[in-house]
């Protein structure tokens, strides 16, 4: 099926350095999603955009939904040792639309 | 944000036999559900969207007859793996949306499946 392009694919910090992954995608999108998935565990949402422009924050989370409405940013800061785990994008087209999923970036936090 | 709870966590099964798992809406009405599978270091396929009171919308390539989705309720879906196999063994997650919100998902925790 359609999945979103994604990347970087993993990323190896250090605790303290800024973060910034990113999505795009050949079709439009009504709303950018972004998610966290910890090992063993379902996803937890983390930001969601809904208008072409949109810079939402989360505490150290900053995610925008392109101009374009085919892409997505996500940018952590001062990451620390709990940010590790998976990131995933997903790109909704409506509110009775199945999600695209991007297939993930690995994040990795050194101590 | 909405909670939704997956039930078991963790299932080991004998081949052949069937496993169903429960996947609810604490705090909200879903009509609509969804069921994925994940594979180690992949990303989530999207296996069926269950609806609320009528038959589920299966992804090409997923068994119908094999997975079983049930919604009889705005806060009950059911997906039951039928006749298991060791390569069913797998993470299997499930996401509802909140009918009166926005697009966004929130999920379950997961069931790991081992059938051996």
């Amino acid at each position: 099926g359609q999945q979103l392009n994604q990347s970087p694919q993993s990323m190896f910090i250090q605790e303290g350095e800024d973060v910034s992954m990113n999505c795009t995608s050949s079709s439009i999108f009504n709303t950018w999603l972004w998610y966290k998935q910890d090992p063993g565990e379902g996803p937890v949402l983390l930001i969601a955009l809904y208008k072409a422009g949109e810079l939402t924050s989360n505490g150290r989370l900053t995610a925008q939904f392109g101009i374009t409405r085919k892409d997505s940013f996500l940018n952590i800061s001062a990451s620390i040792p709990s940010d590790v785990g998976i990131y995933f994008c997903a790109g909704g087209a409506g509110n009775n639309r199945k999600l695209i999923w991007g297939l993930g970036t690995s994040l990795a936090v050194n101590p | 944000g909405a909670v939704v709870s997956q039930h078991p966590s963790r299932v080991i099964c004998k081949s052949g036999t069937s496993v169903k798992i429960e996947c609810r809406s604490l705090d909200f009405q879903a009509t609509t559900m969804f069921w994925y599978r994940q594979f180690p270091k992949q990303s989530l396929m999207l296996m069926a969207t269950s609806n609320e009171g009528s038959k589920a919308t299966y992804e090409q390539g997923v068994e119908k007859d094999k997975f079983l989705i049930n919604h009889a309720s705005l806060t009950l879906s059911t997906l039951t793996v039928t006749s298991a196999h060791p390569e069913d063994s797998s993470f299997y997650i499930c996401s509802a949306r909140d009918q009166g919100a926005g697009t966004e998902a929130f999920f379950g925790q997961g069931t790991r499946l081992t059938v051996v």
